[in-house]
């Protein structure tokens, strides 16, 4: 079985400043596929980012991108130019191929955007 | 509709009570699942329909709980005997298959609080 850790319940950050968000995981798959969710007070998650473990290259969307150390199963998330809309709970999700899209969610992290 | 519609929004009952709690995928998407994310916690998969089967419902936690798909389309998710422990926040999801790394849309869920 996967399991998915978030060591950080809470973080904040100042407004325009970048924050990392912590992810570690473990499996002993060799392929599979990781994500960042956001969920605001509206309960909706909404896809962040995703990532191949095939994939050397880490993930790049607009100012959200990814650190993953596949050997350290390690996967973080930096957001740049921090915005009052990203204040919102950010979970991290494991995916194993050939699982029907089955999500393995860490705990969440708490992240406030602060003016 | 455009997105992935859950009633209702809140639902309170009482221990011991039955509860149905309705999940309408966006159009055209066959995959259909249900998560539930109690509090302080991620999402936990519950059950998930490819069409009208449940292809996988290992993630219901014991027989009071049950969901339908009849037509492919709307989904129910059905609890008899409400106990305390059932309250959470039921989230549904819904993507257009179950291959690749498509990604899964979320609803904004069915908060169920159990007195």
């Amino acid at each position: 079985a996967q399991t998915v850790t978030q060591s950080q319940p809470e973080m904040s950050v100042q407004e325009a400043e970048t924050v990392t968000l912590s992810c570690t995981y473990d499996t002993s798959e060799n392929n599979y596929y990781l994500f960042w969710y956001k969920q605001p007070p509206s309960r909706q998650m909404i896809l962040v980012i995703r990532q191949e473990a095939y994939k050397q290259q880490n993930a790049t969307e607009n100012r959200f991108s990814v650190n993953f150390q596949k050997a350290a199963k390690s996967f973080s998330l930096k957001i740049s130019d921090s915005q009052l809309g990203d204040t919102a709970m950010y979970f991290c999700a494991f995916m194993k191929p050939g699982s029907a899209r089955q999500l393995t969610f860490g705990s969440g992290t708490q992240l406030t955007v602060l003016p | 509709g455009a997105g992935v519609s859950q009633t209702p929004s809140n639902k309170v009952t009482e221990k011991g009570k039955y509860v149905e709690l309705r999940c309408d995928p966006i159009s055209g998407h066959t995959a259909l699942y249900w998560y539930r994310q109690s509090l302080g916690q991620g999402p936990e998969f519950l059950i998930y329909f490819q069409g009208t089967g449940a292809a996988d419902d290992s993630g219901l936690p014991n027989d009071r709980f049950f969901a339908v798909r009849p037509e492919g389309s709307v989904s129910t998710l059905k609890i008899q005997r409400t106990e305390r422990g059932d309250s959470a926040v039921y989230l549904c999801a819904s993507s257009l298959g179950t291959s690749g790394t498509g990604e899964l849309f979320f609803g904004e869920g069915s908060r169920l609080t159990v007195l």
